[in-house]
């Protein structure tokens, strides 16, 4: 079974653009969390989607959103990057929401923001 | 402003001492706690799990112990090797209203280096 896959793998981008970001769960699973990886703040929720609906979002400003498609597949967006966006963002993937035990990381999309 | 960065707590070993990485939690409810293991350009890795209800869970080459008293959780690594050097996290997961969410807080981490 093929793991959770996140593109592009590394982006460079500039202050003030927007970035999308791509997540393809295992198949099967439903549920799909980002991560946000940074050296100064460690691993941070980011937001967790199931079915479609955002059913829990981190401390993150506004400019991060995303979302989930009825293929379960999942894209985050930064709008307005600033240099403190610079990060490693991962997704994980679980059967069902809650199970932490069961939840897969992908390899994680780095973006440096210059 | 310049940002400051984690300073990570450092373990190094030589191949086939047992390694053993600690942490801290703070949430006197937390019921269940993650290791993880992230290598170098990946993502984090489960390791091994634990319930509040246990003091010790063992899998292969590690053991989690648990201590409620101090909140404090360990993982030991048995004949450690060259293969296991990354970073450790402990995690636990949120939930809120009695629903489980796909929420894990982190640990700062621990950089395990193995010198073979």
């Amino acid at each position: 079974k093929a793991g959770v896959t996140q593109t592009p793998r590394y982006l460079i981008k500039t202050r003030g653009q927007q970035v999308t970001l791509s997540c393809s769960p295992i198949s099967g699973h439903r549920s799909v969390s980002w991560y946000q990886q940074t050296p100064g703040q460690g691993l941070q929720f980011l937001f967790e989607y199931f079915s479609e609906t955002q059913r829990n979002k981190g401390n993150f400003p506004g400019r991060f959103s995303g979302r989930q498609f009825s293929n379960s597949r999942s894209e985050m967006n930064v709008s307005t990057l600033e240099l403190g966006d610079s990060a490693l963002y991962l997704c994980a993937s679980s059967a069902n929401p809650g199970q932490v035990y069961e939840q897969y990381f992908g390899p994680g999309t780095r973006l440096t923001v210059t | 402003g310049e940002s400051v960065g984690l300073h990570l707590p450092t373990l190094s070993v030589q191949e086939g001492d047992n390694s053993i990485i600690n942490c801290a939690y703070s949430n006197s409810a937390s019921d269940y706690f993650i290791w993880y293991k992230q290598e170098s350009g990946k993502g984090p890795q489960f390791i091994i799990d634990i319930r509040s209800n246990m003091d010790k869970r063992q899998g292969q080459r590690v053991t989690v112990l648990l201590n409620k008293t101090v909140k404090h959780l360990s993982l030991q690594i048995a004949a450690t090797q060259p293969g296991d050097s990354a970073v450790y996290f402990c995690a636990e997961p949120s939930a809120a209203g009695g629903t489980s969410y796909g929420k894990l807080t982190f640990g700062q981490g621990t950089i395990l280096t193995v010198h073979p």
